[in-house]
């Protein structure tokens, strides 16, 4: 089957500009993670999504950061403006049920963000 | 949430079995323990998780103790393509609110030497 698939796999920005970045996760997967990436940490969620609703956003810097999922599939994470610190991997996953804990997730390759 | 601890590295040779602990001595009886291992320039990729009894897969197998406070993730041959971060999660998804979220820690950065 498919992966996950995220674009752009790279990009470069100057501070206060703004991005976005895309996500397509596995056919019939209805729980979308966002993690943010920070060079030698590990990921860190940002937002979970079960279909098009959210399921926390606890974690998500919600006066720069913005992301959706309409329809209950592909997935969009917006940062404006970008500041310095937003330099990281953002990485999108997917599952096929929140609710089983045995159900594994699959992550895409990332979007490294730099911010210049 | 609830938390494992790692040791920050480890070293293995080559063609030698490795084994890999976690702490969790917080762990509820719904949690499910999960192992992830993220390749340099990769996303996390999934091993092998397990609620109460050891587990085999293709890629490794998972100890866990009879209490489920601690567990090792066993890698029977190391081979340089195992090199990675490792991830012990608990992953709960019983009862209301809760919402099967990955919560990664540290990690364990394994080096494999020739």
């Amino acid at each position: 089957e498919a992966g996950v698939a995220q674009s752009p796999r790279y990009k470069i920005i100057e501070k206060r500009q703004s991005v976005a970045f895309w996500c397509n996760p596995i056919s019939g997967h209805a729980t979308l993670y966002w993690y943010q990436q920070i060079l030698g940490q590990g990921p860190k969620l940002l937002i979970q999504f079960q279909n098009n609703g959210v399921v926390d956003d606890s974690q998500l810097p919600k006066d720069r950061f913005s992301a959706e999922r309409l329809k209950g599939v592909d997935s969009t994470l917006k940062i404006q403006p970008a500041k310095l610190e937003d330099s990281a991997v953002y990485l999108c996953a997917s599952s096929s049920s929140r609710r089983r804990g045995d159900t594994e997730a699959f992550f895409g390759q990332g979007t490294r963000l730099t911010v210049v | 949430d609830a938390k494992t601890t790692q040791p920050n590295s480890m070293e293995s040779n080559e063609e030698e079995p490795v084994h890999l602990p976690c702490n969790h001595s917080t762990i509820s009886g719904t949690d499910y323990i999960h192992w992830y291992r993220q390749l340099p320039s990769q996303g996390p990729e999934y091993v092998i998780h397990g609620l109460t009894s050891n587990v085999n897969n293709r890629m490794a197998s998972l100890a866990i103790a009879e209490d489920r406070k601690s567990s090792t993730l066993i890698l029977h041959r190391a081979t340089l393509r195992d090199a990675a971060v490792y991830y012990c999660i608990l992953r709960d998804v019983a009862g209301s609110g809760n919402t099967g979220k990955l919560i990664f820690g540290q990690g364990t950065t394994l080096q494999v030497k020739p």
